[in-house]
């Protein structure tokens, strides 16, 4: 089974410039997540589809930040237009949804390799 | 007050030791708990979860939970060279809604052959 999968792996684009990032989470799983790590801090959580609807997000840092997930397979984070401080590492995690699992499965996210994004 | 906290190390231990790390976290309401294993440049990988006081083992790995003190534990048995490597504490969010993990800032392991 393939696991959550990221693209680009790296992108450099100077600032005021457009990025998209796109996330294919593994198959079947109706969550899916996004967080970022910026340079010395920890993983911090962005927001959470559930299908193709925002459940959560909260982590969202400002509107220059657009999460979509047209269909509820894969989702784009667009950044538009991009500042220095949005450098960083985009992770993208998916979990399980289906009625009957326990709690604790559906909390069991798995990550994507990540997209490194250099904005100069 | 970070919501989940670690010490950020790096923990050294002899090839064979018992590597001890340790998590702590502010919301009581959180029912899962995760430990994740991150080589350098590379993505979260998930080790062990946990929900119930106690302890819970696979392999070489011993997760502990103790709720009433807010504290999670990893214990690595026969610690290689190959589990050096940073270990995230992760806690599910509490009450009706899930989802949103929150992340300590990591412990680096180092194991010296």
């Amino acid at each position: 089974e393939a696991g959550v999968t990221q693209f680009p792996s790296h992108s450099v684009i100077e600032k005021g410039q457009t990025v998209t990032l796109r996330c294919d989470p593994i198959s079947g799983h109706d969550n899916l997540y996004w967080y970022r790590r910026v340079m010395g801090k920890e993983i911090k959580f962005l927001l959470h589809f559930v299908k193709e609807s925002k459940q959560d997000e909260s982590g969202m840092p400002n509107n220059r930040f657009l999460a979509e997930r047209t269909g509820g397979t894969y989702s784009t984070l667009k950044v538009q237009p991009a500042e220095l401080e949005d450098s960083g590492v985009y992770f993208c995690a998916s979990s399980q949804e289906e009625r009957g699992v326990p709690r604790v499965e559906k909390e069991t996210q798995y990550f994507g390799p990540g997209t490194r994004l250099l904005v100069l | 007050q970070k919501e989940v906290e670690q010490n950020s190390g790096p923990l050294s231990v002899p090839e064979g030791a018992i590597a001890s790390l340790n998590c702590t976290y502010s919301d009581r309401g959180s029912q899962s708990f995760f430990w994740y294993r991150q080589y350098s440049g590379k993505s979260p990988e998930l080790i062990m979860s946990i929900y119930s006081n106690g302890d819970k083992e696979d392999g070489r790995f011993t997760a502990q939970l103790n709720k009433a003190s807010q504290y999670v534990s990893l214990l690595i048995r026969d610690s290689q060279p190959s589990d050096s490597a940073t270990y995230l504490c992760a806690a599910a969010a509490g009450g009706t809604s899930y989802g949103k993990l929150t992340f300590g800032q990591g412990t680096i392991l180092t194991v010296h052959p």
